[in-house]
């Protein structure tokens, strides 16, 4: 049963931010949402990962809605090297746990 | 470079016969994932290990098993091949415990999987 709603492809203009939305409002209060970006065939890749507060790293910002039934991912300034599918997971806070990946959202960043 | 490699990048195999794929998890990683990625299936899990023992289970075919090592090394072994089990199959490892809501997974470059 997927836990997320992802748009199935976005486009976004390089050096502009790219906001990616996820629906996810089944989320239960012990879930995180994380995100990951697979680029071409490599191997996926952890992005980001928030429980009700926002997030911020060196790679992108993760906002959460107050109801937790949303969030959005920014890449602040998208270069050509961010076109991938990224991936908006939600799982419980163990780390043993698997990643259940959905469709996911290709993102093709223009010049 | 995520640090969990995977052997052999490429395998090129008949129908019916069986191969092993081999993952190495990053330094201090007791667990290991392994997922298949078809075109028409998506990023599936397939099974975890913990320190030598399974730990959970997803849709692993009966064909499929897998073992981790003293080592922590992980192989999945493929057999009785079909044509449909053509995939990318990934590794991931992961320290895999709790601290502080950390306990992202590491992807290994993938075993690209073709059989004729």
């Amino acid at each position: 049963d997927a836990k997320t709603t992802q748009p199935p492809s976005m486009d976004c203009a390089e050096g502009r931010a790219a906001n990616l939305p996820c629906n996810h409002s089944t989320i239960s209060g012990n879930e995180y949402v994380y995100w990951y970006r697979q680029i071409h065939s490599q191997g996926p890749q952890y992005i980001i990962h928030g429980l009700k507060n926002n997030e911020t790293n060196e790679m992108a910002s993760l906002i959460i809605t107050e109801d937790r039934k949303s969030s959005t991912l920014i890449l602040p300034h998208a270069t050509l090297r961010d076109t991938a599918v990224y991936y908006c997971i939600v799982r419980e806070g163990n780390a043993g746990n698997m990643l259940t990946f959905g469709g996911g959202t290709r993102l093709m960043v223009k010049p | 470079d995520s640090g969990v490699t995977q052997t052999p990048k490429h395998l090129i195999t008949a129908t019916g016969q069986r191969v092993t794929l081999r993952c190495s998890p990053r330094s201090g990683d007791l667990s290991v994932y392994w997922y298949q990625q078809s075109l028409d299936q998506g990023l599936q899990f397939l099974i975890q290990y913990y320190n030598g023992e399974e730990r959970a289970k997803g849709n692993i075919l009966e064909r499929f098993s897998a073992q981790q090592f003293p080592d922590l090394h992980s192989e999945l072994n493929l057999s009785s091949l079909e044509l449909g089990d053509s995939a990318l199959y990934f590794c991931a490892s992961s320290v895999d415990h709790f601290v502080g809501g950390r306990g992202e997974q590491f992807f290994g470059p993938g075993t690209r999987l073709t059989v004729l």
